[in-house]
């Protein structure tokens, strides 16, 4: 069964950092580009950035909310995924989730971690 | 970006069909033909229903469809059943490698 389990989530204070992990298995993990969406509680998704494969030489993007601040990576050989967060606000308290890109689509998705951003 | 526009709420009754709106722009909806469905229900995360604007995943019941028509996409719930009833949010491609989401429409089977 192809998975993703998502690793890392807490409390953190304003200005400070996170690192959050993404953990597959059951698919091509180093075939595939994954994404990282958020939610924060009680409101809609939001399009965190993606990293794409080897193939198309793991190019990144991100959303203009977040780009400069957080930084996507890989380790084909973990099958892992990774968002790290930097210089965090009150707003980037969310679910974060890692799902695969298919197709410019999201076929699967992990469960979620919360990171929450306060003092 | 600015997130695509979804009515906050439908309803319909067990068996009768329901639409769900998304609106955008020339930038995302109505310029590629990368709309994808999702459907969240509550504490549980998203799953793909729709892609590439009518297609659906293996295992998604054909109750559920999808169309576009210039800056509005659309999904369709046929006989309604009450497991239906979740949040439904709308994904565009909006170019750039860059994509945007609707607010979410929570669907109630009455």
């Amino acid at each position: 069964e192809a998975q993703l389990v998502e690793s890392g989530g807490g409390l953190v204070q304003p200005g400070g950092s996170q690192k959050l992990s993404c953990a597959a298995s059951g698919f091509i993990f180093s075939g595939s580009a994954i994404l990282w969406v958020r939610q924060a509680s009680g409101k809609g998704l939001e399009w965190v950035g993606r990293i794409r494969s080897k193939r198309n030489n793991y190019a990144t993007e991100y959303a203009a909310s977040v780009k400069g601040r957080f930084t996507i990576s890989r380790d084909d050989s973990e099958n892992t995924a990774y968002l790290q967060m930097n210089s965090l606000k009150t707003e980037d308290t969310a679910i974060y989730y890692c799902t695969r890109g298919l197709e410019l689509a999201f076929d699967i998705w992990g469960q979620g971690t919360v990171v929450t951003v306060s003092s | 970006q600015s997130a695509l526009t979804q009515p906050p709420s439908a309803s319909g009754s067990p068996g009768q069909s329901v639409t769900i709106s998304c609106t955008g722009t020339s930038s995302d909806v109505g310029g590629y033909s990368y709309v994808s469905w999702y459907q969240q229900h509550p504490g549980k995360a998203p799953k793909l229903i729709i892609y590439e604007v009518s297609k659906r995943p293996s295992g998604v019941p054909d109750r559920f469809s999808g169309s576009k028509s210039g800056y509005t996409a659309s999904l369709t719930v046929s006989g309604l059943q009450a497991e239906d009833e979740a949040d439904y949010y709308c994904c565009s491609y909006a170019g750039s490698n860059n994509f945007v989401f609707g607010g979410g429409t929570k669907l109630t089977v009455l």
